[in-house]
């Protein structure tokens, strides 16, 4: 089944204490991304990828960090995590890179609370 | 900061009305453009994209694009109950393939019986 994978779904942590998020999608995607999603705010791009070991930042990169060693795994790394990154967090990938292609395919999501 | 903002709603129709959306945008180079919907615990699924200006038509739903004003718009025909869901725009820097995205805070529309 074709599908953009998070682990953990759910995580309670404390402040400081490093932590990854993985995503893996199964499609052959070149095009990753990660999200915020923030009561009120709407969707907030944090990293972008545009194929292996292509990253950019996007809106809010700040206490973030991302590596892209193989096409399908874009994982999200927090290395001192704080308070004001609880959020729900998403992964996506599209297959743009084959043409015109915008559709993008999203994780279930990863709901993280640092204490 | 590029900004893109969206009626914050909620929004509520009737069963069998149009809803419509609207979203503007400040960056005039934008190039494409998303309607996402996002059902309450779920993750956004893209409903639309546009990046011509004119009006695409799917199904139900069309999307209106106006760069000289800056805005783009959602229209849902026939609205039924299942359409209602959180609307995000969205507004991408490249016009072949995506990029740096940015949304809007969301629209959250109700369609009642």
């Amino acid at each position: 089944e074709a599908q953009v994978t998070q682990n953990p779904r759910y995580l309670i942590t404390v402040t400081g204490k490093k932590l990854t998020v993985t995503c893996s999608q199964n499609m052959n995607h070149e095009y990753m991304s990660w999200y915020r999603q923030d009561p009120g705010l709407g969707l907030r791009q944090i990293y972008y990828s545009m194929n292996v070991e292509v990253t950019d930042k996007g809106d809010v990169p700040e206490g973030y960090k991302v590596s892209r060693k193989e096409k399908r795994n874009f994982p999200l790394i927090l290395e001192s995590p704080s308070p004001n990154q609880t959020s729900l967090y998403f992964c996506a990938s599209s297959p743009t890179g084959t043409g015109i292609s915008y559709e993008q395919y999203f994780g279930p999501g990863t709901r993280l609370t640092v204490t | 900061q590029k900004e893109v903002e969206q009626n914050s709603g909620p929004l509520s129709v009737p069963e069998g009305a149009i809803a419509s959306l609207n979203c503007t945008y400040s960056d005039r180079g934008s190039q494409s453009f998303f309607w996402y919907r996002q059902y309450s615990g779920k993750s956004p699924e893209l409903i639309m994209f546009i990046y011509s200006n004119g009006d695409k038509e799917d199904g139900r739903f069309t999307a209106q694009l106006n760069k000289a004003s800056q805005y783009v718009s959602l229209l849902i025909r026939d609205s039924q109950p299942s359409d209602s869901a959180t609307y995000l725009c969205a507004v991408n820097d490249r016009g072949s393939t995506l990029g740096r995205l940015y949304f809007g805070r969301g629209t959250q529309l109700t369609v009642w019986p």
